[in-house]
């Protein structure tokens, strides 16, 4: 079945590094990827999302790019603020997997003054 | 308005009561959400409301009733719970089921603790 993988964190950083999270995936046919964060306290919100292969999408200055070919959806910024400091869910969705959104385990992202 | 909204934000109950959580989007969606959320973990999808109608099951145990009222509208009805029941529940609403790219919209969540 459709499966997300994402990097262990938690990932600390200090404010104004460069951030990447891995996250690949799984999908028999052809999913929509999407990047959700959850701050403390709250519930889930869409960061950014991408319907096709070679897409980008980006929030706030976070991007991720849709690659077919290595079944990719790495999430990246330039510059992070403490404000970033969330927990970064990778997911799919597919026509073929019974409507359904598939998270990955998450990754928690401490960003330090 | 983009808002779910989800009440109560807390709650904490005994394994012989009886309880209810409430959901509420006025965004027009026709697909509704219940995810069950533990600590440092994914949510877990439980049920799934299209037009209303249920769609999916998760094989949730039947202490867990959802309702569908109406289109703004989702319930879920607890009953003799277990402490492993403890968790952040969210709603989550949709312009169509998840596929193709349709965005959910989350709630806050309620956060349950069963004694």
């Amino acid at each position: 079945g459709d499966s997300v993988t994402q990097m262990e964190g938690p990932v600390t950083l200090s404010e104004e590094a460069f951030l990447t999270i891995n996250c690949t995936y799984t999908a028999t046919g052809y999913p929509s990827l999407f990047w959700y964060v959850q701050y403390p306290g709250e519930g889930l919100q869409l960061l950014l999302k991408a319907t096709k292969a070679d897409d980008k999408g980006s929030n706030k200055g976070f991007e991720a790019t849709y690659r077919k070919e290595t079944t990719s959806f790495h999430l990246e910024k330039g510059s992070v603020q403490v404000s970033d400091s969330a927990v970064y869910f990778c997911a799919l969705s597919d026509n073929t997997g019974g409507f359904k959104t598939i998270f990955g385990a998450g990754t928690r992202l401490f960003v330090k003054a | 308005d983009t808002e779910v909204t989800q009440t109560p934000k807390h709650l904490v109950m005994g394994m012989t009561n009886k309880k209810s959580l409430k959901c509420e989007q006025h965004m027009g969606h026709r697909a509704m959400y219940w995810y069950k959320q533990k600590a440092k973990k994914p949510p877990e999808l439980m049920f799934v409301y299209s037009y209303e109608k249920l769609s999916i099951n998760e094989s949730v145990p039947s202490r867990f009733s959802p309702e569908c009222p109406n289109s703004s509208l989702l319930n879920l009805h607890l009953h003799a719970l277990q402490p492993e029941d403890s968790a952040l529940y969210l709603c989550a609403s949709s312009k169509r089921l998840a596929g193709a790219g349709e965005t959910q919209y989350f709630g806050p969540g309620t956060r349950l603790l069963v004694l």
